[in-house]
């Protein structure tokens, strides 16, 4: 089956800096790519998602790009905030049924 | 307010001792699934349901049984659990299970098998 390796394992940076997490999977049929993020206590959330037809997505301070040729993705976040600490988890997926998750990145925002 | 709720948030139990993990979802998904939380592995899927009476495992299904009688409801088994299976257990779901569509979790059930 695919398996999706995320880096890095954690990750500190200074409130306004920027935070890129980088995932590769290897299955080239994975066509979705959704990154979610876990806050202490709860379940992961959708944060932002990216299809295989499409490079880059941005959404604010948070974009994804997609490089189907190397078989990577990234997240990136700009002018971080406390509020986003957190683990970040990628994900890919074939078909919508099975997803394949990265063993995910703790983000820590130091004021 | 669309919700996937789980229950209870934390169980404790022993070896053995068959018990039930509860998954509701008031969006009338089609797909539901099963993940299992743990340090350095991220997000293994456990089992999935395309829709009622429908149901296939995913990577780790051994230990486990699930059931899908009715399409709000997909409820976690444990026949026998081990130590094995001390875990945070993640309840999902989604519109459909054939076009990628988004995950909605649950705030998840932790588990302790002694």
């Amino acid at each position: 089956g695919e398996n999706v390796e995320q880096h890095p394992s954690t990750l500190s940076v200074q409130e306004g800096d920027s935070a890129v997490i980088k995932c590769t999977y290897s299955d080239s049929a994975s066509n979705y790519f959704p990154w979610y993020k876990q806050e202490l206590g709860k379940g992961p959330q959708l944060i932002i998602d990216i299809r295989s037809n499409v490079g880059e997505k941005k959404d604010q301070r948070i974009a994804v790009t997609l490089n189907k040729t190397a078989k990577h993705f990234s997240l990136h976040i700009t002018e971080t905030q406390p509020e986003d600490s957190a683990v970040y988890f990628c994900a890919a997926s074939i078909t919508g049924n099975q997803f394949y998750f990265g063993t995910g990145t703790s983000l820590t925002v130091i004021p | 307010e669309a919700q996937v709720t789980q229950n209870p948030r934390y169980l404790i139990t022993v070896t053995g001792k068959k018990l039930t993990v509860t998954c509701s979802q008031n969006m009338n998904h089609e797909y539901m699934s099963w993940y299992r939380q743990d340090p350095g592995l991220g997000l293994r899927q456990i089992y999935y349901s395309m829709n009622v009476e429908v149901t296939d495992k995913g990577d780790v299904p051994e230990g486990y049984k699930v059931s899908r009688k009715e399409k709000r409801n997909f409820p976690l088994i444990l026949e026998s659990p081990s130590p094995n299976q001390t875990s945070l257990y993640f309840c999902a779901s989604s519109l459909s299970g054939v076009d990628n569509s988004p995950l909605h979790f649950g705030n998840g059930t932790r588990l302790t098998v002694t």
